[in-house]
């Protein structure tokens, strides 16, 4: 059974603070691993998808890692701000189910 | 386009009472699901279905029930709701398991008193 597991719970930082934030799976045999941000009472959106033939995938000041291999990847968020205040969730994509996610990473940007 | 449309945003409950969570993509995809999103407990997987006519059970479906009749529809139905199943309630939707990122509707916030 596919497990994802998100470290830290959680994080607070200055502004302006580049930051990381790790997800390891423990199943290797993935599809891909999406990653997403939630903000409090709202739903969820995708920040970023890594098939797995993939080593990483930037947008904006986003770039996340993917290392299949070890089961790991990471969510690298340059030059942090207020706004990318949320919990970030990973996920993956493998087998014939959906996604499974960790429980997230909550973020404070402190200005 | 509207994505994944989620109805209602909150809705109460008495236990015992039984209602359908309705959720609805206009992305022509094939793969929808159905998350519980509880404190502590991240988000658990109920229902899926990999296209219409075909559903299939996730990590905690008792309680619930789902059909697909229609490649846009996937409603969620709770039999005899209990307070157990307070929660907060996500549809998903992408077009295969494989390629594509997954998108998500706002949420249903469920209250059973």
């Amino acid at each position: 059974k596919q497990e994802v597991t998100q470290i830290p719970a959680a994080l607070s930082v200055p502004e302006g603070e580049n930051l990381v934030l790790n997800c390891s799976f423990t199943d290797s045999a993935i599809y891909n691993l999406q990653w997403f941000r939630q903000d409090p009472g709202k739903g969820l959106t995708s920040l970023l998808l890594i098939q797995s033939s993939q080593r990483e995938q930037t947008s904006g000041r986003l770039n996340a890692s993917l290392d299949k291999s070890s089961g790991r990847s990471t969510l690298y968020i340059a030059a942090s701000q207020p706004g990318d205040s949320a919990t970030y969730l990973c996920a993956v994509f493998s087998g014939n189910t959906p996604l499974v996610f960790g429980k997230g990473t909550r973020l404070s940007v402190i200005a | 386009n509207a994505g994944v449309t989620q109805t209602p945003k909150f809705q109460v409950l008495k236990t015992g009472q039984s209602m359908t969570l309705q959720c609805a993509q206009d992305m022509n995809h094939e793969y929808m699901s159905w998350y519980r999103q509880d404190p502590g407990m991240g988000l658990r997987l109920i229902h899926y279905s990999v296209g219409a006519g075909i559903t299939d059970q996730g990590e905690v479906p008792n309680g619930y029930n789902v059909s697909r009749s229609t490649t846009e529809d996937f409603p969620l139905r709770l039999l005899s709701a209990a307070p157990s199943q307070t929660s907060v309630y996500f549809c998903a939707s992408s077009w295969d398991r494989t390629n594509t990122e997954a998108f998500f509707g706002q949420g249903t916030r469920l209250t059973v008193v």
